[in-house]
């Protein structure tokens, strides 16, 4: 089976430190596509950063990068500079190659404290 | 550019009613479509897929349907509604798999 685990349920940062949400999954297939999805109070679903598994350099969007590992099945994102606008709900996701469907994570929920 | 539309933002039905919500895609040809539900504080619970007009996959069995009348145009729908199909919808379309899936701004609705 197909999945995604994000392992803090909740986090919890002051404003202007650096936060790191962890993920792994697990696929047998060996191309696929990885996603953080980010979703505020508003609940509009937004993508953040993605990542394309054949490629080793990791993805970067402003303040935020990932952390992709391979052989570990391992997709975490940082967030630099953490702003109160970033308090949201992060999910993490990834596509298979072979078919069209996001496979998800249960979500992290972000607190930025000013 | 690609937009998606999804309305309306928030819905209040009494029990037994019938339920119609409407997505559409613009700039862009033959997309796949997506229903998801999700409850408050929980991930999201993939209903029904489409990969062209009248063909429509559904995950979980329910009181919901999906129709694809065309190429763009994704409707969920209900003949009578439950209590239990309060939540929050989002519809979502996707083309190539490296851009992942592009979101409406969801719907939420109450059955009351």
């Amino acid at each position: 089976a197909q999945t995604v685990t994000q392992s803090q349920p909740e986090m919890s940062v002051q404003e202007a430190e650096t936060v790191t949400l962890s993920c792994t999954y697990d696929t047998s297939e060996n191309n696929y596509y990885l996603f953080w999805y980010k979703q505020p109070p508003s609940r509009q679903m937004i993508l953040v950063i993605r990542q394309e598994a054949y490629k080793q350099q990791n993805a970067t969007e402003n303040r935020f990068s990932v952390n992709f590992q391979k052989a570990a099945k391992s997709f975490s994102l940082k967030i630099s500079d953490s702003q109160l606008g970033d308090t949201a709900m992060y999910f993490c996701a990834f596509i298979p190659d072979s078919n069209y469907q996001l496979i998800w994570g249960a979500g992290t929920k972000l607190i930025i404290k000013p | 550019s690609q937009t998606i539309h999804q309305w309306p933002a928030t819905l209040v039905q009494p029990v037994g009613s019938p339920l119609s919500l409407e997505c559409t895609v613009e700039g862009t040809s033959n997309p796949n479509l997506y229903w998801y539900r999700q409850a408050a504080g929980r991930g999201l619970q993939l209903l029904f897929y489409s990969v062209g007009i009248g063909q429509i996959s559904s995950e979980v069995p329910q009181n919901l349907s999906a129709s694809r009348p065309q190429d763009r145009q994704f409707i969920l729908s209900s003949k009578k509604l439950l209590l239990s199909d309060s939540g929050f919808y989002l519809c979502a379309w996707s083309g190539t798999l490296n851009y992942g899936y592009t979101f409406g701004s969801g719907t939420r609705l109450t059955v009351v």
